[in-house]
């Protein structure tokens, strides 16, 4: 089974940190994602990467970046926390193929 | 540009009844329709793909492009079946998927 591991379930932060979002998948595919999920607005696609140090902004990548540097690894990165950042954040991997996209657990991050 | 629109975010019904959970979506190209899945407490998960043309749990949904609708339907709804449905839009262009706002089901014993 595919498996993609989001290191953090949970975390709070204050405003002005910085967050590092980390996503790692174990079946060598090519494109990974950052998603946001709020009530009422489903998932908002922030980045997405469809190689190793590529990526393209999605929907709403302001005050996010990202990194990949290796295959198996997708970061992302709040430079400065805000309020409202505060949300789940999916991760999600996928082969071109196919395109079935594969999620992590997520991690609910709190910015105070 | 809103690509996939799921107009209601709560459903409810009785176990045995019929449900449809409605998707529609705006593209012009040939797109690739999703269900996913989120159960209490689990990831996000498939449910069906439109290319498939195959039943899971009971759940079917038909590509109509003259309506632009991606519509799952089940005959007779379980208590299990109670989650959060995603209707997902895949461009044929690329590997971005864009998410409808989603529908909570419940199904009431």
């Amino acid at each position: 089974d595919v498996k993609v591991t989001q290191s953090s379930r949970y975390l709070v932060k204050r405003t002005g940190e910085k967050v590092f979002l980390e996503c790692v998948q174990d079946m060598d595919h090519e494109n990974m994602f950052w998603y946001r999920q709020d009530p009422g607005l489903g998932l908002r696609l922030i980045y997405f990467s469809y190689d190793v140090k590529m990526k393209e902004k999605g929907d709403i990548p302001e005050g996010y970046s990202v990194s990949r540097e290796k295959k198996e690894r997708f970061s992302l990165i709040l430079e400065s926390a805000s309020t409202n950042q505060t949300s789940m954040y999916l991760c999600a991997s996928s082969l071109s193929l196919t395109g079935e996209l594969f999620f992590g657990e997520g991690s609910r991050l709190t910015v105070l | 540009a809103q690509r996939v629109t799921q107009p209601e975010k709560l459903l409810s019904v009785f176990k045995g009844a019929p449900v449809e959970l409605k998707c529609n979506y705006s593209y012009s190209g040939s797109p690739e329709l999703f269900w996913y899945v989120q159960y209490s407490r689990q990831r996000l998960q498939l449910l069906l793909r439109h290319i498939s043309r195959e039943s899971i749990k009971g759940f079917t949904a038909d590509l109509n492009k003259g309506e632009t609708s991606f519509h799952l339907k089940k005959p007779f709804a379980q208590e299990e079946d109670s989650a959060m449905y995603y209707c997902a839009l895949r461009w044929n262009t690329g590997n971005q998927f864009y998410f409808g706002t989603g529908t909570s089901l419940t199904v009431i014993p």
